[in-house]
């Protein structure tokens, strides 16, 4: 079954320690994506990534990071967490070609204390 | 500053009926649009997407029409089931890249 998966899903920690959430998807997408989801704001994206080594900023990236190692795999890293990043992320794959539909995650509620 | 504007926040259709989500941009460079729909716990799915070069994409229940001069597009939902009750989020997209730009979303609840 084509999907993208997310890990963990539900997540509480503390400010300042150190994150990762992994996004895997089987569908040998070249393109991968991490947003994030808050009330009021929709859906923003934080870094994406055309393919192998090759990640750029998105919109809002300030506090994150990201690695492509590998094709399937798209990790998101905080290295260090603060409350003001408490939210819904989701991880979006898509395959080549202009104007294609995103594939998502079902998301990781990240809580930051 | 935001992109692509979904000025409703909620909806609230009785089943049955048409639901009218709308959905305005303001750059000129975009040339896809795509409506995705979330339910709570999950990731959003796709729903539909029309290119610039149409003013209209149907399938099923689904319309999307496109007023390119205006730079608003709609979608369609008829008719309406309880089932259609989620988070519509509209996004476009430029052709140079994969980047998709959503507005903040509709929330539909589609009554009995």
């Amino acid at each position: 079954e084509a999907q993208v998966t997310q890990n963990p899903r539900y997540l509480i920690t503390v400010t300042g320690k150190k994150l990762t959430v992994t996004c895997s998807q089987n569908m040998n997408h070249e393109y991968m994506s991490w947003y994030r989801q808050d009330p009021g704001l929709g859906l923003r994206q934080i870094y994406y990534s055309m393919n192998v080594e090759v990640t750029d900023k998105g919109d809002v990236p300030e506090g994150y990071k990201v690695s492509r190692k590998e094709k399937r795999n798209f990790p998101l890293i905080l290295e260090s967490p603060s409350p003001n990043q408490t939210s819904l992320y989701f991880c979006a794959s898509s395959p080549p070609g202009q104007s294609t539909e995103a594939f998502f995650g079902q998301g990781t509620r990240l809580t930051v204390v | 500053d935001q992109q692509v504007k979904q000025n409703s926040p909620s909806l609230s259709v009785q089943e049955g009926r048409i639901s009218i989500l709308n959905c305005d941009y303001t750059n000129s460079m975009f040339d896809y649009f795509l409506w995705y729909k979330k339910y709570p716990a999950e990731g959003p799915t796709f729903l539909i997407s029309i290119s610039s070069i149409k003013d209209k994409n149907e399938d099923g229940r689904f319309t999307v029409f496109l007023n390119k001069s205006a730079k608003h597009l709609s979608l369609h939902i008829v008719p309406s089931q309880p089932g259609d009750s989620a988070v519509y989020f509209c996004a476009a997209s430029r052709n140079s890249g994969y980047a998709l730009n959503f507005g903040k979303g509709t929330s539909l609840l589609v009554t009995p």
